[in-house]
């Protein structure tokens, strides 16, 4: 699987949008970007991924650019309970392949 | 609601004990798999399954055992022969058809030694 890049950690004021990037500038073909979050002491939650095609769920809208090496997670509307540590994925086709979370961003909203 | 329950949400073993991590789920999803995530790290695959009576070693199988004998069952035995099984387990599960489906998690087991 293709490695991913992202910040250790970012701030984001309540009610603002919270753009999270990702760099997987080896991605390849046949490779989707994955979003989960991780809350303290919780499994991860699934947020949205997408292969090529921008993405928009309830949760969250998912930017991959033309070349698909680098993706931005943006929430529209942040608010305390989106603080969170943030894993951006990349996976190949297969239920038997493993989620490889790297180190995330560390995501603190602010009051 | 539909979801992965994993049960106890606690547990603590003894030395030498094996010791039982329950996982169920009702969202009808082919595949299941348990990870390990130690503090400050990612998460590591222990095992996984893609339909009942079938299972294979991820990259840290050693010291633990699995079961798949109901689709909605996929149970992990940490042995007495994982050295260092204090970690937050955490298992999940994917509906395994078309491969991009996303894998939905419970909210993990942390297992220490007394």
């Amino acid at each position: 699987d293709a490695k991913t890049t992202q910040p250790p950690s970012m701030d984001c004021a309540e009610g603002r949008a919270a753009n999270l990037p990702c760099n997987h500038s080896t991605i390849s073909g046949n490779e989707y970007v994955y979003w989960y979050r991780q809350i303290h002491s919780q499994g991860p939650q699934y947020i949205i991924h997408g292969l090529k095609n921008n993405e928009t769920n309830e949760m969250a809208s998912l930017i991959i650019t033309e070349d698909r090496k680098s993706s931005t997670l943006i929430l529209p509307h942040a608010t305390l309970r989106d603080t969170a540590v943030y894993y951006c994925i990349v996976r190949v086709e297969g239920a038997g392949n493993m989620l490889t979370f790297g180190g995330g961003t560390r995501l603190m909203v602010k009051p | 609601d539909g979801g992965i329950t994993q049960s106890p949400k606690y547990l603590f073993r003894k030395e030498g004990q094996n010791v039982t991590l329950s996982c169920e789920q009702n969202l009808n999803h082919d595949a299941m798999y348990w990870y390990r995530q130690d503090p400050g790290q990612g998460l590591r695959l222990i095992y996984y399954s893609q339909i009942v009576n079938d299972f294979q070693k991820g990259d840290i199988a050693e010291g633990y055992s699995v079961s798949r004998e109901k689709k909605e069952s996929f149970p992990l035995t940490v042995t007495s022969a994982q050295k260092n099984p204090t970690a937050f387990y955490l298992c999940a599960s994917s509906t395994g058809r078309g491969g991009n489906q996303p894998q939905h998690f419970g909210d993990g087991t942390r297992l220490s030694i007394l």
